[in-house]
């Protein structure tokens, strides 16, 4: 059981870059998440989804977008890398909110230079 | 808006002492959930403990418990008998039912916590 599957690990970008985010989960849980963590600062939710086909923004959506077009797949695309996008993004699942635990991945280091 | 607030950034305890790190969070809904999550280097996100509003008594894992004030909007984590391997970062985290499908998993700033051999 891989459980929720981000790729890739590292990823250095140059300003200006584009860039896709891969998440993947297989546990069928509707709801999907986004988050972004800097450096000692705790985790900040970029967009989220309550099930394929239906996305929301969260907190700090701005110069990143998603689709959900399966229940598996959550992928975040970055258009126009900036050097503010520098964080590790973790990736998140739960079968619903409420009382159950979110998985996360192991997340994704990106460093826009 | 739901918000979730860790006061502590960094706590430090030595071995075999208890420790315990404090959250505070704003609600106007009256079920919800509260979690601790522990992140060590590996940057791996673990659920510790996980408590509902309904209950009045204060869950525990092991060592891990919680004193859970829900007037005072208070969930704070009490590790008994620290070990080496409890040092990670500590994130409180709230979510809540509704049936517009907005639901959210919001996070504090997080605790580093230090154990001090």
């Amino acid at each position: 059981n891989a459980g929720v599957t981000q790729t890739p690990k590292f990823r250095i970008l140059k300003i200006g870059q584009s860039m896709t985010l891969q998440c993947t989960q297989d546990m069928n849980h509707n709801y999907m998440y986004w988050y972004r963590q800097d450096p000692g600062m705790g985790l900040k939710l970029i967009y989220y989804s309550v099930g394929a086909g239906i996305t929301d923004k969260g907190e700090v959506p701005n110069g990143y977008n998603v689709s959900r077009s399966t229940t598996e797949d959550f992928p975040l695309r970055l258009e126009l890398a900036a050097p503010s996008q520098t964080s590790v993004y973790f990736c998140a699942s739960t079968i619903r909110v409420g009382n159950t635990e979110a998985f996360f991945g192991q997340g994704t280091r990106l460093t826009v230079v | 808006a739901q918000t979730v607030t860790q006061s502590q950034p960094e706590m430090s305890v030595q071995e075999a002492e208890t420790v315990t790190l404090s959250c505070t969070y704003d609600t106007s809904e009256s079920d919800y959930y509260l979690f601790w999550y522990k992140q060590p280097p590996s940057r791996q996100m673990i659920l510790v403990i996980r408590q509902e509003a309904y209950k009045q008594q204060n869950a525990t894992e092991n060592r891990f418990s919680v004193n859970f004030q829900k007037a005072a909007k208070s969930f704070s984590l009490k590790i008994s008998d620290s070990q080496l391997g409890d040092a990670a970062m500590y994130f409180c985290a709230y979510s809540w039912d509704s049936n517009f499908g907005n639901e959210k998993l919001t996070f504090g700033t997080g605790t580093r916590l230090t154990i001090i051999p």
